[in-house]
């Protein structure tokens, strides 16, 4: 069974930093294609980045509001990855939920998210 | 970059069948059939409905059934029943970025 479990959400003053951690189970995952998504409360899905298998290169693509301020990263000993979000604002409060994506782009399995609160 | 566009709202009474629509405005959305379909129902997590289109996978009723043509796809859920109630988001993967979402749509079982 596939399995996916955040974890390192919480409350961040803004400028503030934090790490999220998905750790992963139930696939390979050093050959998954992994992509971080959030969801600021009462709002839609929004992503925020995409990381490469090590095969592939791996590459990290990020979306326009995260880039240069976000990081992920991935250590397929532990299958797990990792999301550094640095220079924290007040509008990157959400739950942020990584997923495995596979095929075309689409994403197959989902974690139960992590919330970060970002707050004066 | 693409957006994706989506109807606020959609509702039907049950058994009816309705129709979600997702537009996209690049050449992309409109060349390849790498579209996907999530239903989030309160206070859970996305569940990943249909890919490339019109695939399904394992496990999710035939109810739910996905096309496309040209620049917009369209998710179609026939016998509508209460626990249908959800919002539903359309994605598109891009091949130089991540995945795009339409802003969602809440369906509505009267």
């Amino acid at each position: 069974e596939v399995q996916l479990v955040e974890s390192g959400g919480g409350l961040v003053k803004p400028g503030g930093s934090l790490t999220l951690s998905c750790r992963t189970s139930g696939f390979n995952f050093g050959d998954a294609w992994m992509t971080w998504v959030r969801q600021a409360p009462g709002r839609g899905l929004e992503s925020v980045g995409r990381i490469k298998s090590r095969a592939d290169g791996e590459f990290a693509d990020y979306a326009a509001p995260v880039h240069g301020r976000f990081s992920m990263s991935r250590d397929d000993s532990r299958s797990t990855l990792y999301l550094r979000m640095n220079s924290l604002r007040p509008e990157d409060t959400a739950m942020y939920y990584c997923a495995l994506m596979v095929g075309y782009g689409h994403l197959d399995n989902w974690g139960q998210g992590s919330l970060v609160t970002v707050s004066s | 970059q693409s957006a994706l566009t989506q109807p606020a709202s959609v509702s039907g009474s049950p058994g009816q069948s309705i129709t979600i629509s997702c537009t996209g405005t690049s050449e992309e959305f409109s060349k390849y059939n790498y579209v996907s379909w999530y239903q989030q129902r309160p206070g859970e997590v996305p569940k990943l409905m249909i890919f490339d289109v019109s695939s399904r996978p394992s496990g999710v009723s035939d109810r739910f059934s996905g096309s496309k043509s040209g620049n917009t796809a369209s998710l179609t859920i026939s016998g509508l029943q209460a626990d249908d109630e959800a919002d539903y988001y359309c994605g598109s993967y891009t091949l130089i970025s991540t995945v795009i979402f339409g802003g969602g749509t809440r369906v509505t079982v009267l």
